[in-house]
Formats: structure tokens, sequence, C-alpha cells
């Protein structure tokens, strides 16, 4: 079955270093994105890209930082920069920007 | 910020009855679309309205869309336990490239 796998289901991070977030998808989407869930927040755009070796930044993009070099695959790096990394981050993909977007189920990061 | 608004923030109903939830958004749109989250898990798509659509159904779902006053409402008939969850709103905005923007959510409890 066609899907969005992310990995690890739950991370926790030490101060001063950074984490990588997996995501992949086999639905041969083209658009990929991060979005960060806090309480009460609802979903908050990170970053996202529409094709291999091009992303963009979302509205929160400051402390994280990605790659597309496969079209399955949208890794999301949270830096030492990001101070405040406690959330619950998820991955998504869709055919194009105005399309239903597909969910993986969610890592959440916390702080040792 | 182009995040529109939904309400209530919170439902709680006795099953067999029915679920309204209202969402405004903030300028002109391609399309709204709603999406459910079970604790811990990725949003799912549940159904998409386009602009030039008033109504759209979808099972028990009844989605409506008024562009003259910036909302749309979503209806689950004959509620059950399974329901609950929480519920987002995503607007597409008109606009080159524009991406969906999410509400804060509703959290739809629905009572044995």
């Amino acid at each position: 079955d066609g899907g969005i796998t992310q990995s690890p289901k739950y991370l926790f991070r030490k101060e001063g270093q950074n984490v990588t977030l997996s995501c992949e998808q086999n639905l041969n989407h083209d658009a990929m994105y991060w979005y960060r869930q806090d309480p009460g927040q609802g979903l908050r755009l990170i970053y996202y890209s529409q094709i291999v070796n091009d992303f963009q930044k979302g509205d929160i993009a400051e402390g994280y930082s990605v790659s597309r070099e496969k079209k399955e695959s949208f890794p999301l790096t949270v830096t030492s920069a990001q101070k405040n990394p406690t959330a619950f981050y998820l991955c998504a993909s869709s055919r194009g920007y105005n399309q239903p977007q597909h969910f993986g189920d969610g890592t959440r990061l916390s702080i040792l | 910020s182009q995040q529109g608004e939904e309400d209530p923030q919170a439902l709680s109903i006795q099953e067999g009855e029915n679920a309204t939830m209202n969402c405004s958004y903030k300028t002109s749109i391609n399309n709204l679309q709603w999406y459910r989250q079970n604790s811990g898990r990725g949003l799912v798509h549940l159904i998409l309205i386009r602009s030039n659509e008033r109504e759209k159904h979808s099972g028990r779902l009844r989605v409506t869309l008024d562009t003259s006053k910036k909302s749309s409402s979503l209806l689950i008939t004959a509620s059950r336990a399974a329901d609950t969850a929480s519920y987002f709103c995503a607007s597409n905005y008109t606009g080159a490239n524009s991406k969906l923007t999410f509400g804060k959510g509703i959290t739809l409890s629905v009572r044995p």
C-alpha cells in the first residue's frame, strides 16, 4: 500500500545537538511538506518542496534545514539553533500544492 | 497571518446526534479542505470543496461553502464514538504556488 513513513516515532535531543527526522513516501507525489504542531496552534509550515533539489522556506523555517535529493525522501534536520524544538512534527505529500495532502503519523521530539 | 478560524474550539455530543463545525477564511480561495486527526496520529483528508461549489457530500459528511461570507461548515450526521477526533479546515488561497493554511482545529468528543 502507498503511504508516507516517518521515523522515528519518538526522538530526544540533547542540548546543542542536531537531529534528523526521516520522511519517505511511495505515492509518487511531487510535493512534500514539513509541519510543526504545538498544542492549540494548529499546523505551521516549516519547509516545502515541489521538485527534487528544490525547496522553499515556510512560515517558521528558522532553526531547521531540509534536503530533497530524491523524490521519495524529504528529511528534516532540527538544528541546535532551534531553541524550542519540543513539538509534534508531521510530514505530508501531495500531487500538487492545491491537492489533498497525505500525512505520516508524525515524530514527537522532546529535549533531554 | 492568513490563518482562518474554526468554531467551536471544542464540541461534545451524544452518539447519534449531528455535529456541525464551522470555519472562516481570510481571502479568496481555490478550494477548502477538511481533515481529521486522531490523537497522536497524522491528519487524514476527508473532503475538498472547490470555490465554485456550494455543497458536497461524502458518506455521513456534508460540507458547504459560502464564498460571500468566506465560511465553510462540516456536518457529520448520526455521529459515532469513533468520530471522536480533532477536525481541521485548510484553505488553499489563490495566488501562485499557494499552499494550504490550516486552522487551529476543533476537538469533537462523541459520548457513547
